[in-house]
């Protein structure tokens, strides 16, 4: 399984951009990359996810370097409402049944 | 469309008691999940099912239970419970493998074991 390393907190500023990076040092060739988002006494929430290169939605954009050692979230002009936490997970694409929530980054907008 | 559904949302147990959790989607997923979160920790995978009538073990099933008797539920036993149990409880529901990695996550229940 390939491990994860994020930072454990950031702090932001309404209507900046922030990015969260994760490290996947061991990531597998049938790796994909999924980032989720948790609120307080809710579920988490799928936000995006990627293989290679850059991913973009509606609310987040993923970049991943050629060597997909690393990862990185990138949350556009955020609001007090982004506060949350938001994991990074690593997972086989054709297993999807073992993945590991490490214990994500808890991310603070502050007006 | 109600997603991913939990009973019961708070739930207070003595030690040794038993209870079981519900677990149900309406999306005709085939793979469910069962997680555990402690405090400033993330989730931790339990049990998981890829299908009716199977079910597998995850990172932490050591005093739990679980049955899939049905495509659309889910459903956590504790047998015995301990307070080392005290967690929040969160189901997920996602299509098989290979399909992306989009779990849907119910709202969790709260267990709390004294």
């Amino acid at each position: 399984l390939a491990k994860t390393t994020q930072p454990i907190s950031m702090d932001s500023y309404e209507g900046q951009e922030v990015n969260i990076t994760c490290s996947h040092n061991n990531i597998a060739t049938n790796d994909y990359i999924t980032w989720y988002q948790q609120f307080p006494s809710q579920g988490p929430r799928f936000i995006i996810q990627g293989y290679k290169t850059k991913v973009t939605n509606e609310v987040a954009s993923l970049f991943i370097p050629a060597d997909r050692k690393s990862s990185t979230l990138s949350l556009p002009r955020v609001s007090l409402s982004d506060t949350a936490v938001y994991y990074c997970l690593v997972g086989d694409m054709y297993n999807n049944n073992d993945m590991r929530f490490g214990a994500g980054t808890r991310l603070t907008v502050k007006p | 469309n109600a997603g991913v559904t939990q009973t019961p949302k708070f739930r207070v147990l003595k030690t040794g008691q038993s209870m079981t959790l519900l677990c149900a989607q309406d999306m005709n997923h085939e793979y469910m999940y069962w997680y555990r979160q402690d405090p400033g920790m993330g989730l931790r995978l339990i049990h998981y099912s890829v299908g009716e009538g199977t079910t597998a073990k995850g990172e932490v099933p050591d005093g739990y239970n679980v049955s899939r008797l049905k495509k659309q539920n889910f459903l956590l036993g504790l047998e015995s419970a301990a307070p080392s149990q005290t967690s929040v409880y969160f189901c997920a529901s996602s299509y098989p493998a290979g399909s992306g990695y989009e779990q849907y996550f119910g709202p969790g229940t709260r267990l709390t074991v004294t």
